[in-house]
C-alpha cells in the first residue's frame, strides 16, 4: 500500500499481560522503524529493520520486548508482561533505504495507543 | 550526548500571520536535519531534509533553514493557515553507521487562530 498501516488504533490491556502490535509497511520499503512516544513529542527509538533482518536494537528493553518482520506478513512488536510504563503511542515507519543517512523520508503510521491498566 | 532542543514550546498566532520556529542541536557527526508536522492523534509528516550542504529547503508554505557552522535550524511558515495547527518535530540524524539513531527535539505546539 501507500501508507504505512498499524493495527489495532487503541490497545488495552492489564498489567502483566501480553500485548501485541503490528504494522504494513509501504510496499517497496526496505526498511522499518519502530518508535515509543510516551509524552507527547517524546520520541525514543526502539528497534529499525532491513527486510526481515535486525539492523538496530540497541533501542529495545530486551526482557520483554521482542519484534519480527517476516516476508509477507505485517511486522510485529510484542511486549510480555506488560508494565504501567509501557502505556504509549507506538509508531512505526518505513523508509525506501536507509532514510536516516540519505533524502528519502520516513513515512509514519499513525500509531497504536497502547494502555496498560 | 546528542541534544535537538526546540523553541518556543508553545505558539499561538491568527490566521495569516507568518512564524518561525527553532531548532539548535549538538549531534554529531551531522547526516541530516529533518521537519516534521504531527497532527493530533496522528502520524508525523516529512515536510524538510536537509544535509549538510544545503543551507535552505522549501515546501509549499513552510521553508527550513539550516547552518550547520551554529547547529542551527528555522522552520518558517508563511500565511498561516488553520490547518497548520500541529506539532513541529525537528529529527536530526547522525552520520554513523546506525540507520535508527535519530535525536528528536520535544515539538513546538502551534496553533492557529481565526
Amino acid at each position: 500500500g501507500e501508507e504505512v498501516a498499524q493495527t489495532p488504533k487503541h490497545l488495552v490491556r492489564g498489567e502483566g499481560q501480553k500485548a501485541k502490535l503490528y504494522c504494513a509497511p509501504i510496499k517497496g520499503h526496505s526498511y522499518v522503524f519502530w518508535y515509543q512516544q510516551v509524552l507527547k513529542n517524546e520520541f525514543k527509538f526502539l528497534i529499525s529493520f532491513q527486510n526481515e533482518n535486525v539492523f538496530d536494537e540497541t533501542g529495545m528493553p530486551k526482557e520483554r520486548f521482542s519484534a519480527k518482520c517476516l516476508p509477507n506478513s505485517p511486522c510485529s512488536l510484542e511486549i510480555q508482561a506488560t508494565k504501567l510504563e509501557d502505556s504509549a503511542v507506538y509508531f512505526c515507519a518505513s523508509s525506501l533505504n536507509r532514510g536516516t543517512f540519505s533524502n528519502q523520508p520516513q513515512h509514519f503510521g499513525d500509531g497504536t495507543r497502547l494502555s496498560i491498566l | 550526548k546528542n541534544q535537538v532542543e526546540q523553541s518556543p514550546q508553545s505558539l499561538i498566532i491568527l490566521e495569516g500571520k507568518n512564524c518561525t520556529l527553532q531548532c539548535n542541536y549538538t549531534v554529531s557527526p551531522f547526516s541530516n536535519l529533518r521537519w516534521y508536522k504531527q497532527d493530533t492523534g496522528r502520524g508525523p509528516v516529512s515536510l524538510t531534509i536537509m544535509t549538510f550542504s544545503e543551507n535552505t529547503k522549501s515546501n509549499g508554505r513552510y521553508t527550513a533553514t539550516l547552518d550547520a557552522d551554529t547547529k542551527q535550524s528555522s522552520l518558517h511558515i508563511t500565511a498561516s493557515q488553520l490547518s497548520d495547527s500541529a506539532s513541529y518535530i525537528c529529527v536530526v540524524s547522525a552520520g554513523n553507521t546506525n540507520a535508527g539513531k535519530s535525536t528528536f527535539g520535544d515539538g513546538t505546539t502551534l496553533t492557529v487562530k481565526p
